[in-house]
C-alpha cells in the first residue's frame, strides 16, 4: 500500500525555519518525482515545488522561490522541504504528493500544518 | 502561468442528481488535466487523470471530459459520500495550476 507520511510541521516565528519530512513507503520512490502542494486555512491548493526521481529537475513557485529547498533522499525513502525566511501567507497544510508519469499528483500524503504567527 | 478557471465554485444538488462542473484553461493544454475530491480535514484524492481516465478504484459514476482548454468533471447520480470539494489540475507545463474549486452541498 503506498503511503506518504509528513511530519515537522508546527508554530514558527516569521523570518524563521522549519524543515518538512515526507517518509514514503509502498513503492519503489526512487522512480517518481514528487511535489509539495499546500493549503492555507479556508482556502485552495497551490503547488510549491517539484523534484525529478534523481533530483536532476527541481521546480518553485514564485512565491517561495529563494527561501524554500526541495530535496530527496532515495536511500531513506524520504522527501524534504526546508522553508527559510518564513512568512505569515506561508500558513497553510503542506501535502507530499507523488507523481505517476502522464497522471499527474496520484497519491497524497495526510499534510502537516505550519503555522507562521508571532 | 496556466490560468484554470472552475465554474460554478458551489453548487447545491440532491442525492440522485447529475452534477457537472467545469474547467477552463488560459491556454490549451491537450489533456494533461486531473480532478481531485477533498473532504473537510482530509487530504485531496486523485479522481481522473489525462482529462478523462479513472483513477484505479474511483468508481465508474465519475467522469471527465474534453480537450484543450475546456474540461468537465461529471458525477451521474450523486451520493451522501460525494458532497465535498472537487479542484482541477493541469500538469502540461509549470508552474502546475489549480483551479480554485467547487464546492458540492448537500440541497
Amino acid at each position: 500500500e503506498v503511503q506518504l507520511v509528513e511530519s515537522g510541521g508546527g508554530l514558527v516565528k516569521p523570518g524563521g525555519s522549519l524543515r518538512l519530512s515526507c517518509a514514503a513507503s509502498g513503492f519503489t520512490f526512487s522512480s517518481y518525482s514528487m511535489n509539495w502542494v499546500r493549503q492555507a486555512p479556508g482556502k485552495g491548493l497551490e503547488w510549491v515545488s517539484s523534484i525529478s526521481s534523481s533530483s536532476s529537475y527541481i521546480y518553485y513557485a514564485d512565491s517561495v522561490k529563494g527561501r524554500f529547498t526541495i530535496s530527496r533522499d532515495n536511500a531513506k525513502n524520504s522527501l524534504y522541504l526546508q522553508m527559510n525566511s518564513l512568512r505569515a501567507e506561508d500558513t497553510a497544510v503542506y501535502y507530499c504528493a507523488r507523481v505517476d508519469p502522464y497522471k499527474g499528483p496520484s497519491f497524497w500524503g495526510q499534510g502537516t500544518l505550519v503555522t507562521v504567527s508571532s | 502561468d496556466i490560468q484554470m478557471t472552475q465554474s460554478p465554485s458551489s453548487l447545491s444538488a440532491s442525492v440522485g442528481d447529475r452534477v457537472t462542473i467545469t474547467c477552463r484553461a488560459s491556454q490549451g493544454i491537450s489533456n494533461y488535466l486531473a480532478w481531485f475530491q477533498q473532504k473537510p480535514g482530509k487530504a485531496p484524492k486523485s479522481l481522473i487523470y489525462a482529462a478523462s481516465s479513472l483513477q484505479s478504484g474511483v468508481p465508474s459514476k465519475f467522469s471527465g471530459s474534453g480537450s484543450g482548454t475546456d474540461f468537465t468533471l461529471t458525477i451521474s447520480s450523486l451520493q451522501p459520500e460525494d458532497f465535498a470539494t472537487y479542484y482541477c489540475q493541469q500538469y502540461n507545463s509549470y508552474p502546475p495550476t489549480f483551479g480554485g474549486g467547487t464546492k458540492v452541498e448537500i440541497k
